[in-house]
């Protein structure tokens, strides 16, 4: 069936990077664009931007900029999120979701989420 | 500060019929016909229920519908049920440089 599929959570120190991946399965990974979107503990959902699966263009949502890197490996039909110099207010769950298979800008297919604690 | 704002809370009884807004502007839910519709249970991923103001995806019960007026858009839910206690997140295109928004999120809570 079509799902996606994402890493375990993390626990790293401020400063450090993390690397979370989306493992997508039971369709055609570069028909579909790639969204990621940031929940913080008790929070709605905020959306940090998209990946162009069939280009590797990556655009990002104000905010996340800068420190946030959209990439992915089609060979393995995975998206890869990296933060880097993480905060304190990094800690969040992190969901990546599919785009294009319905409607207008509707993401359809959700990971399970990527729990990232950031902490000393 | 969501860009698109809906109620924190709505709550309704077992068969009631309750109704979630989201206001936006011109730019997202007024201007477009792209809103979206999320359920969230606690600790689970969000799932689509309505897309493009109106549609529902295969498989989302017929008891959720869509609609928008101006730069509100609404979601309704009839013949509550227990299960549907949840949040739920609007969502919209916006011409702005960020594309994409969501709403602050509604905890709706079935008495």
């Amino acid at each position: 069936q079509v799902q996606l599929v994402q890493s375990g959570s993390e626990l790293k120190k401020p400063g450090a990077s993390v690397k979370v991946s989306c493992k997508a399965s039971g369709y055609t990974f570069t028909s579909y664009a790639m969204n990621w979107v940031r929940q913080a503990p008790g929070q709605g959902l905020e959306w940090m931007g998209w990946i162009n699966t069939n280009t590797g263009n990556p655009t990002y949502a104000q905010g996340f900029t800068g420190r946030f890197v959209f990439s992915l490996d089609t060979s393995v039909s995975t998206a890869y999120l990296e933060i880097s110099s993480l905060k304190a207010e990094d800690t969040a769950v992190h969901y990546c979701a599919r785009a294009g298979g319905i409607g207008n800008g509707a993401f359809d297919i959700w990971g399970q989420g990527t729990m990232v604690t950031v902490s000393s | 500060q969501s860009a698109l704002t809906q109620p924190a809370s709505v709550s309704g009884s077992p068969g009631q019929s309750i109704t979630i807004s989201c206001t936006g502007t011109s730019s997202d839910v007024g201007g477009y016909n792209y809103v979206s519709w999320y359920q969230q249970h606690p600790g689970k991923a969000p799932k689509l229920m309505i897309y493009d103001v109106t549609n529902r995806p295969s498989g989302v019960s017929n008891r959720f519908s869509g609609s928008k007026s101006g730069n509100t858009a609404s979601l309704t839910i009839s013949g509550l049920q227990a299960e549907d206690e949840a949040d739920y997140y609007c969502s919209s295109y916006t011409s702005s440089s960020t594309h994409v928004v969501f709403g602050g999120g509604t905890k709706l809570t079935v008495l």
